[in-house]
Order: C-alpha cells, then sequence, then structure tokens
C-alpha cells in the first residue's frame, strides 16, 4: 500500500506571496491532519480534515487554510506569506480519525519564505 | 488540555549503551491513547508505538521497550544496545477519546555515537 504522499517536496517563495500545498492519504484513510514543525515550536497542530469537512482546528491565524475533497485528497493554504511561515508542513492520515487509528505521516513539504 | 513533556531535548549515547526516552504527559480524560513517532533526518515521521490508557502492559519490539505507568502520567521509551541508525528525533503524543487532535511533544533529539 503507497503511503501518504505531499508534493511538491520543496518550496520557495517570497514574502507576501500563497502557497497551496497538496497531500493524498493512504488509500482507504479518510481524516487528514495537517502540522507545522518548526526548530522554535516544534510540531504544531494546524487542522483536520474527515469525510470533506474540517473537525478539529489549532491555533493558527486566518491566512492558514483547507480543504479535502471527496476522494480524501487535502490541500492546505496559506496566504501573504511572512518569513515565519518557513518550516516543514506534515500532513498526516488516519482511517477515520478516531483516537484509537494511528496517524501516518507523509515526507513533508519544507518551505522557505525569503 | 492536554500537554505532552519530554523534558530531554538532546542525549548522546555511545553505540551499545542503553537509552531512555522519558515522556511525561497530562490529561483529564480517563480513556487516552500515546504514541511514540521516531523523525529521522529525512523529516517524515514513522509511527512506532500506539498504548492505549487501559492497558499498562509494557511492550518489547526487537530492542524497543516501552514502559506504561499511569501513577505516574509517564510512557517511557528505551532501546536497548543502541546503534547509529536509531539516531533520529523521537516524538512522544497523545490523544484523547473521540475524534480529538493529536498533541506532540518537544521531542527528544538522539544521538548515536559510533
Amino acid at each position: 500500500k503507497a503511503g501518504v504522499t505531499q508534493t511538491p517536496r520543496y518550496l520557495i517563495k517570497t514574502r507576501g506571496q500563497q502557497v497551496t500545498l497538496s497531500c493524498s492519504p493512504i488509500s482507504g484513510h479518510r481524516s487528514v491532519s495537517w502540522y507545522q514543525q518548526t526548530p522554535g515550536q516544534g510540531l504544531q497542530f494546524l487542522f483536520e480534515y474527515f469525510s470533506e469537512t474540517q473537525r478539529n482546528k489549532g491555533n493558527f491565524p486566518g491566512r492558514f487554510s483547507g480543504r479535502q475533497f471527496s476522494n480524501s485528497r487535502s490541500e492546505m493554504n496559506v496566504s501573504t506569506l511572512e518569513l515565519g511561515d518557513s518550516a516543514l508542513y506534515l500532513c498526516a492520515s488516519r482511517v477515520t480519525g478516531f483516537s484509537t487509528d494511528t496517524q501516518y505521516f507523509g515526507p513533508g513539504t519544507r518551505l522557505t519564505v525569503l | 488540555a492536554q500537554k505532552v513533556t519530554q523534558a530531554q531535548t538532546e542525549i548522546s549515547v555511545v553505540e551499545k549503551e542503553d537509552v531512555t526516552l522519558d515522556c511525561v504527559y497530562e490529561t483529564r480524560d480517563t480513556t487516552y491513547y500515546l504514541f511514540w513517532y521516531k523523525q529521522p533526518p529525512s523529516g517524515e515521521l514513522v509511527f512506532l508505538i500506539r498504548r492505549n490508557s487501559f492497558d499498562e502492559q509494557n511492550e518489547i519490539s526487537g530492542r524497543y521497550s516501552w514502559n506504561f505507568q499511569k501513577s505516574t502520567s509517564s510512557f517511557n521509551f528505551t532501546i536497548t544496545a543502541s546503534q547509529v541508525v536509531d539516531s533520529a528525533v523521537y516524538f512522544c503524543a497523545l490523544a484523547g477519546p473521540s475524534y480529538q487532535k493529536v498533541t506532540f511533544g518537544t521531542g527528544t533529539k538522539l544521538q548515536v555515537i559510533p
């Protein structure tokens, strides 16, 4: 079974631009979560989608948004990029999103904002 | 609110030594789930183990073992006879019942020196 895939793997943007990251979950997994990882803040939860609905949300500004499609693929969008948005963005999928389910992570997208 | 504390920021050991990574958690839930993940330099988080709050049996998997103690709210991870390939950042994580987000600790960077 293929794992979680994320595209692109690396991205360089400038301040003020916007960016869209993509995540394809493991086949059969309906829950997709997004995390931001930085050296200073560690792993921070952004949001979780299940059946095209946002179910949980972390403490991030409205510039960070996401969506999920009917095939469970998910996209994350960051508008008006700031230098502090430079980070590794990790996507994780699980079967239903219930806490007993294990999350499986993708390789991440490394975003650099100049 | 949930909280996971990994007090050890970095640990260095010489190959073949045993090493224990500490994890202390806080939660008001009576049912919860604990996880350990490994993040090698490549960046992808690799799932190691999941433990339910109602199952306090310790677990051993090859050179890895986990000690879960509800009385002290700890879920420690021991690597026996460490190897260079064990060098990575290790994260402890906690999820409550139902469809809740996963809270991660700040991670412990383990360096195994040959």
